[in-house]
């Protein structure tokens, strides 16, 4: 069984551009979170994504958003680029029958982002 | 979201037992335990969760206190793969449907030959 698959897994951008990242969960699961890694605040929550939804969201500004599609692959963009975004970005899926917080989550291997 | 303390880092030897110790104080009656590790260059990945009872699986052993305060990661025999980064992170089982993870600092662990 495939794993979570996340491209581009390097990228280099410079400071205002924006940047697009995807994941492809795997297979027969529907909700897909995001996290962001750095080595001054670690990992940290973005957003999470079922069915299509938002249904849950960190404290993150607006500038990082996302998207879910009817095949539950995943998109987050990063708009305004900063130096500070530098970072490994995650995704992580689990399956629908999951018990309410009791299910794991399977993490790729990220995306590492370097804003230059 | 209910905090987890764990130390910065710890070290064994290969094939001696290792016990990663978490503390958290103010979990509340609906949290959940998890523990996950992060392999140098890799994504997390879950090792083992649980509530009340002491639980076991093909990777590890988590043992928990009677009042639930604090909790016990123990890799029975560990080997150099097992060198991580290791999250001790509490989940509200009572945020239906929601995949939240709140990572703290976790333990670095090296493992001796």
């Amino acid at each position: 069984k495939a794993g979570v698959t996340q491209t581009p897994r390097y990228l280099i951008k410079t400071r205002g551009q924006q940047v697009t990242l995807s994941c492809s969960p795997i297979s027969g699961h529907r909700s897909v979170s995001w996290y962001q890694q750095t080595p001054g605040q670690g990992l940290q929550f973005l957003f999470e994504y079922f069915s299509e939804t938002q249904r849950n969201k960190g404290n993150f500004p607006g500038r990082f958003s996302g998207r879910q599609f009817s095949n539950s692959r995943s998109e987050m963009n990063v708009s305004t680029l900063e130096l500070g975004d530098s970072a490994l970005y995650l995704c992580a899926s689990s399956p629908p029958t999951a018990s309410r917080n009791t299910g794991e989550l399977f993490f790729g291997e990220g995306s590492r982002l370097t804003v230059l | 979201d209910a905090k987890t303390t764990q130390p910065n880092s710890m070290e064994s030897n290969e094939e001696e037992p290792v016990h990663l110790p978490c503390n958290h104080s103010t979990i509340s009656g609906t949290d959940y335990i998890h523990w996950y590790r992060q392999l140098p260059s890799q994504g997390p990945e879950y090792v083992i969760h649980g509530l009340t009872s002491n639980v076991n699986n093909r990777m590890a052993s988590l043992a928990i206190a009677e009042d639930r305060k604090s909790s016990t990661l123990i890799l029975h025999r560990a080997t150099l793969r097992d060198a991580a980064v290791y999250y001790c992170i509490l989940r509200d089982r009572g945020i239906q449907g929601a995949q939240k993870l709140v990572f703290g600092q976790g333990t670095r662990l090296t493992i001796n030959p």
